[in-house]
C-alpha cells in the first residue's frame, strides 16, 4: 500500500520560504507524477504543481514565480519550496500521487505564515 | 486560471440520488476527458472517486458515477448513504495552465 507523508516546519515567517518534503513508502517514486495541493482553512483545493520522477515540472501559473519542486529518487522523496510567503499562503498542504487523478494522498500538514 | 464552478450545497434523503455539476470552459472541462471527482470528509485528505470523466478506482462503490456534456461535468451519487455526507470537488486538466479544481459542494444526507 502506497503511503505519503508530508514533513516540514509548521510555522513560516512572512517573506521567507516555505519548504516541505513528501516521503513515499510502499512503492517506488519512479515513473509517476507527484503533486502538491493546498487548502486554506474552510476553503477549496488549489493545485500548486507537479513533478515527474525524472524531474520535469509543471506549476500553477498563479504561483509559478514562487514555486520550485524537486525529486530525490534515491530517498523516494519529492519537495516543495514556496518563496516570499504571505498570510495568504497559510493552508494545509497535501502531497499526492498522480494528476489529474490523484489516487494516493498524504494526510496533509498545516503551514501557518505568521511573524 | 479560474476555479471550476460547483453548487455550494446539495442534499438528499437516504436511498435517493444527488447530482453535482462542475462547469468550466472549453479550455478545461470541455477540452479534455480528464475530469476527476474527490470526496473529502472533515479533517481528512481527499479521496479519488472518479477519474477520466466516468471511471471508478478499485474499491469505489458503483453508486458513484460520472459524466460530461460540453463544458459541464457531473457526479451522481445513487442510493445515498449516511457516509456519503462530505465535500466533493471536481478537477480538470487545463492544458498549459495545468490543473484546476472546482469550488466544492457540500453534500448533506437528510
Amino acid at each position: 500500500q502506497v503511503q505519503l507523508q508530508e514533513s516540514g516546519p509548521g510555522l513560516v515567517k512572512p517573506s521567507e520560504t516555505l519548504s516541505l518534503t513528501c516521503t513515499v513508502s510502499g512503492g517506488s517514486i519512479s515513473n509517476y507524477y507527484w503533486s502538491w495541493i493546498r487548502q486554506p482553512a474552510g476553503k477549496g483545493l488549489e493545485w500548486i504543481g507537479r513533478i515527474y520522477s525524472s524531474g520535469s515540472t509543471n506549476y500553477n501559473p498563479s504561483l509559478k514565480s514562487r514555486v520550485t519542486m524537486s525529486v530525490d529518487t534515491s530517498k523516494n522523496q519529492f519537495s516543495l519550496k514556496l518563496s516570499s510567503v504571505t498570510a495568504a499562503d497559510t493552508a494545509v498542504y497535501y502531497c499526492a500521487r498522480g494528476v489529474p487523478a490523484a489516487d494516493y494522498w498524504g494526510q496533509g500538514t498545516l503551514v501557518t505564515v505568521s511573524s | 486560471q479560474s476555479a471550476l464552478t460547483q453548487p455550494p450545497s446539495a442534499s438528499g434523503s437516504p436511498g435517493q440520488s444527488v447530482t453535482i455539476s462542475c462547469t468550466g470552459t472549453s479550455s478545461d472541462v470541455g477540452g479534455y476527458n480528464y475530469v476527476s471527482w474527490y470526496q473529502q470528509h472533515p479533517g481528512k485528505a481527499p479521496k479519488l472517486m472518479i477519474y477520466e470523466v466516468s471511471k471508478r478506482p478499485s474499491g469505489v462503490p458503483d453508486r458513484f458515477s460520472g459524466s460530461k456534456s460540453g463544458n459541464t461535468a457531473s457526479l451522481t451519487v445513487s442510493g445515498l448513504q449516511a457516509e456519503d455526507e462530505a465535500d466533493y470537488y471536481c478537477s480538470a486538466y487545463a492544458g498549459s495552465n495545468g490543473y484546476v479544481f472546482g469550488t466544492g459542494t457540500k453534500v448533506t444526507v437528510l
